[in-house]
């Protein structure tokens, strides 16, 4: 079955460390995506990839880095410099930039 | 701000009865439209989209109505059971080169047993 895996499902981090969320799709998808979803909230877009080795910053960039180093795969990493990292975290792709998204399960970070 | 938004954060319906979500945008240059259902501790899943060349589209059990005059979208869901129940969001997006999809924040839907 093509999809997109998000893993782990449940993360927990200490304060003042990085650590990185796997994003993975065999949907031979051009274009990736990350969401941050708070409580109560809207989905707000961190960063986004059109095609491999390219992405941008979305509205809420600060304190996260991704890589598109493979057109399967788009990894987040949430740094120390991340304020208020704990969220859940969506990551989907879409055929184009111009197409519906499919979503990931999604992975829920908490700092400890 | 151009933004997407919905104008009430919850609606609760009988089973049985039908749903209507109802959702405003402000982009006047948007041209394609998505509904969204996010059940709980999920990632949202695609219900029915529609460009803005059409008014309507049904798909099974959903209707997406789309008035560009007043800039409001609304979903329709028949038959309402309690597998609906989640949370609905529009999206829009200007088909243009670098755009990408704007989300409202988001209606509960509660169906009582």
């Amino acid at each position: 079955d093509g999809g997109i895996t998000q893993s782990p499902k449940y993360l927990f981090r200490k304060e003042g460390q990085n650590v990185t969320l796997s994003c993975e799709q065999n949907l031979n998808h051009d274009a990736m995506y990350w969401y941050r979803q708070d409580p109560g909230q809207g989905l707000r877009l961190i960063y986004y990839s059109q095609i491999v080795n390219d992405f941008q910053k979305g509205d809420i960039a600060e304190g996260y880095s991704v890589s598109r180093e493979k057109k399967e795969s788009f990894p987040l990493t949430v740094t120390s410099a991340q304020k208020n990292p704990t969220a859940f975290y969506l990551c989907a792709s879409s055929i184009s930039i111009t197409y519906g998204y499919t979503f990931g399960s999604g992975t829920r970070l908490t700092v400890v | 701000g151009e933004s997407v938004g919905l104008h009430l954060p919850t609606l609760s319906v009988q089973e049985g009865d039908n749903s209507i979500i109802n959702c405003a945008y402000s982009n006047s240059a948007s041209d394609y439209f998505i509904w969204y259902k996010q059940e709980s501790g999920k990632g949202p899943q695609f219900i029915i989209d529609i460009r803005s060349n059409m008014d309507k589209r049904q798909g099974q059990r959903v209707t997406v109505l789309l008035n560009k005059t007043v800039k409001h979208l609304s979903l329709q869901i028949a038959a309402t059971q309690p597998g609906d129940s989640a949370v609905y969001f529009c999206a829009e997006i200007y088909t243009g080169a670098n755009s990408k999809l704007t989300f409202g924040k988001g209606i509960t839907l509660s169906v009582r047993p």
